[in-house]
Order: C-alpha cells, then structure tokens, then sequence
C-alpha cells in the first residue's frame, strides 16, 4: 500500500516557467509534508514543508499547496531554472509516528 | 566537514557474502535511519533509531539488521547479500525540532550485489 504517490515519474520545462509537481498521500494521520531535492551522487535535501494546519507555505521561488479534503499537495517553482533539474521527493509525516513516508520521486528537466 | 558521513560510498559485492554500511553523524542528533533508493519505488525506510536504546523495523527490514553503537553511529548489515539487495543506500538523522520531521541524509552508498 503506497502511502504517499507522485504519478508523474518525470517533467520537462523550460527556463523561465512554472514546474508543478504533484503528490497524493492516503494516510489521514499525516500532519506533516515536506519536499526534497536530489541531485545525482547526493543525498536528499530538504527543500520545504507545511503543516497540515496550513494550506500554503511559500520560500521564494518555491510555493508548497496542500488540499486536505483531496488529500493532494503540489510544489511550484516560479520562475524554474536549470540549476532547478533534479529528483524532487514528496514525503508525509505524523506526530505520533516520528517517520517519515516518501513518494517515488519525480524527475524534473529544466531546459534553457 | 559533512555532518552525515556514509562508508564505503561504493561497495561490490558477491552473493551470499556479510557486508555492513556504515553510517557517521556530527549534528548531536538522537534519531537516525536507513533507507534504500530503488528506480521507480523511491525512498523506503529499511530501520529506524530514536535513541540508542529504541531500534525499530520499517517497511523492508527483511535481509537487513542494524546496530546503534553510539549516539553518533548507525551501521546497516546485510547478513547475506542477494542481488535484489543492490540499490542505492541513504543514511539520515533528525531531532525533535518541529517534529522530527526534517531529515538529513549522508551522500549514499551504491551497492552492487553480483
């Protein structure tokens, strides 16, 4: 049972545009989403997150979105960049479980 | 200096043989765990620690045990290697700031079980 899904394996953009990734989860227990970024040969780094309180964080270029009744959060970067090519992870998180759950991973291109 | 550390970064390996992963962190963090990156299924949590004392399975702890030797240290062994054990392997801490929720990972093994 996957828990946490990115349907789309990969994304291509052009500099300039908006890139939008998605994320389903379908454990109501989560309180916690965050993104990470991957480059090849590295580990995973933090990129943002949002409480479930909230339906909205933003931290420059990049805006997280979570819909709860649709149990559905997306990142956007404006405007992306090629620095911006990577893996991006979604994971969901709860209080009570200390752990966190990652989706497969969408492989963004961003082309100049 | 990085704060994750993970040797060795490349391992090549035949069936059936032990190998152990080791895992080094200088962020003083009490939580530490072990994932596996595989094409497709993304990262799924093999062990997990919060404290040297609490050691717990995740999702596909088959295959794999681990030791908490120190606060700072958390190995990963494969008792036996099998092929299907080669993957990409991530090791990450966190502490009870805002949840625990946000992780850092060590730069990844990459093991090759022949």
């Amino acid at each position: 049972d996957q828990q946490v899904k990115q349907n789309s394996p990969s994304l291509s953009v052009q500099e300039g545009r908006i890139s939008i990734l998605n994320c389903d989860y379908t454990n109501s227990m989560f309180d916690y989403f965050l993104w990470y970024k991957k480059y090849p040969a590295e580990g995973p780094t933090f990129l943002i997150s949002i409480s479930s309180i909230k339906d909205k964080n933003e931290d420059g270029r990049f805006t997280v979105f979570l819909n709860k009744s649709a149990k559905h959060l997306s990142l956007h970067i404006v405007p992306s960049q090629p620095g911006d090519s990577a893996v991006y992870f979604c994971a969901g998180g709860g209080t009570s479980y200390g752990k966190l759950t990652f989706g497969q991973g969408t492989i963004l291109t961003v082309h100049p | 200096d990085a704060d994750v550390t993970q040797t060795p970064r490349n391992r090549i390996t035949k069936t059936g043989k032990r190998i152990m992963l080791e895992c080094s962190q200088t962020k003083g963090h009490d939580r530490m765990y072990w994932y596996r990156q595989d094409p497709g299924l993304g990262l799924r949590l093999i062990y997990y620690s919060f404290d040297v004392k609490d050691i717990n399975k995740g999702e596909i702890s088959d295959g794999y045990s681990v030791s908490r030797q120190a606060q700072a240290k958390f190995s990963l062994s494969l008792e036996s290697a099998i092929p299907n054990q080669t993957a990409l392997y991530f090791c990450a801490t966190s502490d009870f700031t805002n949840g625990g929720y946000e992780q850092y990972f060590g730069p990844g093994t990459r093991l090759t079980v022949t």
